[in-house]
């Protein structure tokens, strides 16, 4: 039972325009939210994160929306750059179990082209 | 270079054989994790501890063992592997621990059952 989906498992788009990243949950008790980003033959390496209390989170050209009705986050890349290419993996936790279970999206693959 | 560091990189090992991940931190990080990734699955957490001398379990424990006998080492063991563990694994370190901690991940080792 997947709680955490990316249902775009790839993305290409043009150096220089947006990218947009999705990701839906279905656990309502979901309450903060992450982002990493993962080159091959790396480790994944943090990004963003965004608590329910807050609709967008900003950090220089990566902005995070969340839309806690529809239960839906995304990753905005503006401008996007070729070393952006990389796998992204959406993840949510619930704060107030304290505890160390964050579940994962299955990564879209972004590709920005020259 | 501070990080984390995993052995083997990759793997190919027959069933029913014993294996052991390592991982080592040098970042005095007091919780560690257990990820294997799979296609289509995102990363789902195997194993966690939050401090040395305790562990607990993630979402997919079950064929997988760890100790954490000081705070650098988290070493993983199969004691019996099957080909279902054919995965790539990561281990990953954060400072506190818990659902807003942001993790630090090793570069993975990719083993395969067969």
């Amino acid at each position: 039972d997947q709680q955490v989906k990316q249902n775009s498992p790839s993305l290409s788009v043009q150096e220089g325009r947006i990218s947009i990243l999705n990701c839906d949950y279905t656990n309502s008790m979901f309450d903060y939210f992450l982002w990493y980003k993962k080159y091959p033959a790396e480790g994944p390496t943090f990004l963003i994160s965004i608590s329910s209390i807050k609709d967008k989170n900003e950090d220089g050209r990566f902005t995070v929306f969340l839309n806690k009705s529809a239960k839906h986050l995304s990753l905005h890349i503006v401008p996007s750059q070729p070393g952006d290419s990389a796998v992204y993996f959406c993840a949510a936790s619930v704060r107030w179990y304290n505890n160390n279970d964050m579940r994962f999206g299955a990564g879209t693959r972004l590709t920005v082209k020259p | 270079i501070a990080g984390i560091t995993q052995a083997p990189t990759s793997q190919i090992l027959a069933a029913g054989r014993r294996m052991t991940l390592r991982c080592t931190q040098d970042m005095r990080h007091n919780a560690m994790y257990w990820y294997r990734q799979d296609l289509g699955l995102g990363l789902r957490l195997i194993h966690y501890s939050n401090t040395a001398g305790t562990t607990g379990k993630g979402e997919v424990p079950d064929g997988y063992s760890v100790s954490r006998a000081n705070t650098d080492d988290f070493p993983l063991t199969l004691a019996s592997a099957v080909p279902s563990q054919t995965s790539v694994y990561f281990c990953a370190s954060s400072d506190r621990g818990g659902p807003t901690d942001t993790q630090y991940f090793g570069p993975g080792t990719r083993l395969t059952v067969l």
